[in-house]
Formats: structure tokens, sequence, C-alpha cells
């Protein structure tokens, strides 16, 4: 079995200051690890994965995060925020064989003050 | 990167009837697509992963015979809510693999 959880289901930061968005996760064996970002009444855009490899990983949109084992913790970081950064965001996990459903966080709303 | 096409974006239905919502991969071929269900400020659960030519896998708790899907080809899912009630009343997203998941632009699904 496999879980995330989000700390944080609200996140407010300002323009242009650093963004930091929590996630730690279960999971019996390494899974992938993946960000995504949902705006209003739409479905989800990928904004990263780590699958293998180097463990910070970068996304689109100036969007960056870092896997790290010991903690099991994949934390979503953007150094400078911008108001079109504004939306909810949520940290995902799947099993690296079979179907690889996707589990969710319970996602983290990002407020972007001017 | 592959285009999923979900359809309706937003339906509004009375009680007790049933609605249709399309998944379509528009550039790929998927086996597998799945189902997910999104109640308001709420994360996506997921609902049943739709098998190409054979029965659908449900999730625990969920209902197959209220949500039937129906995956007849490798490039389109349909999930049916059947006599639907206003607590059926959520945002359904599908997703579909081409390597990584791509997602449908979801279904606002209101029933009064």
């Amino acid at each position: 079995a496999q879980s995330v959880t989000q700390l944080g289901s609200h996140v407010s930061v300002s323009e242009g200051a650093l963004v930091l968005l929590r996630c730690n996760y279960s999971s019996s064996v390494p899974p992938y690890l993946f960000w995504y970002v949902q705006y209003p009444n739409q479905g989800l855009q990928l904004l990263l994965k780590y699958t293998t490899g180097a463990t910070l990983v970068k996304g689109i949109n100036g969007f960056e995060a870092e896997f790290k084992k010991s903690e099991t913790s994949f934390h979503l970081t953007k150094p400078s925020a911008h108001m079109s950064d504004a939306a909810e965001y949520f940290c995902a996990v799947s099993q690296r064989t079979g179907r690889r459903a996707l589990t969710f966080g319970s996602g983290t709303r990002l407020q972007v003050q001017p | 990167g592959a285009v999923v096409s979900q359809h309706p974006s937003r339906v509004i239905c009375k009680s007790g009837t049933s609605v249709k919502i399309e998944c379509r991969s528009l550039d790929f071929q998927a086996t597998t697509m799945f189902w997910y269900r999104q109640f308001p400020k709420q994360s996506l659960m997921l609902m049943a992963t739709s098998n190409e030519g054979s029965k659908a896998t449900y999730e625990q708790g969920v209902e197959k015979d209220k949500f039937l899907i129906n995956h007849a080809s490798l490039t389109l899912s349909t999930l049916t809510v059947t006599s639907a009630h206003p607590e059926d009343s959520s945002f359904y997203i599908c997703s579909a693999r081409a390597g990584e998941a791509f997602f449908g632009q979801g279904t606002r699904l209101t029933v009064v």
C-alpha cells in the first residue's frame, strides 16, 4: 500500500517569494513520484516527476523537487512565485510496475499575493 | 505531449437519469484508462481502472452497477453514472498512459 501526505492545505506567499510545498510519501517499495497542478475546473497538468537517477528534478514553469529517500519526501519548490502560479498542487505516487495507478495527496492550494 | 479528451465538460441531469462521460486518447492507444472522482476542495480518488476488451477493475467501495465502465476500443473509455442522485454530483476525471499519465479536462456533474 502507498499513501501521500501533503502538509498544509493552503499556502500563501508574496509575488517573488520562495514557494515550498511539502510532500511525504509512504510506500513498501520505492515509488515513482509526481507533482501535478490543477487550475479551477480543469484536469491535471504534470509539473515534474521522479523515476530514477538524479534526485533533484526540474520541471516546467521554474518548479523543481528533490527526492529524499531518507526522509521519504518530495517537496516542491520555486525560487520566485508568480501570480500565475496560484492553483491547486497535488503530489502523487505510483508503483513502478503493474497498472501504476496514481495515489494522490490531499492537495495544497497556493495563493500568491501581489 | 499526448492528449486525452473528456466530454462533456459540464452536465446537469435530473435525479434518476443516467449520464455518460467519454474519455478519448486522441493521438495514442491506451489499453488502460483510469477514472477518478474529486469532491470539492478534495483530492482525486481512484474509482476504477478501465481495461480494453475486458471488465473494469473497481476500487473498494465503488459500486460497479452504479458506475458502469466500458472500454470498447483502444482510444475510448466511457463512464456511465446510472440512476444518478445528488450525492453523485462531483468532478470526474479520466487519465490514460502514454509513458506518463495524461489527464482529461474533467467533467463537472451536477444532479438536481
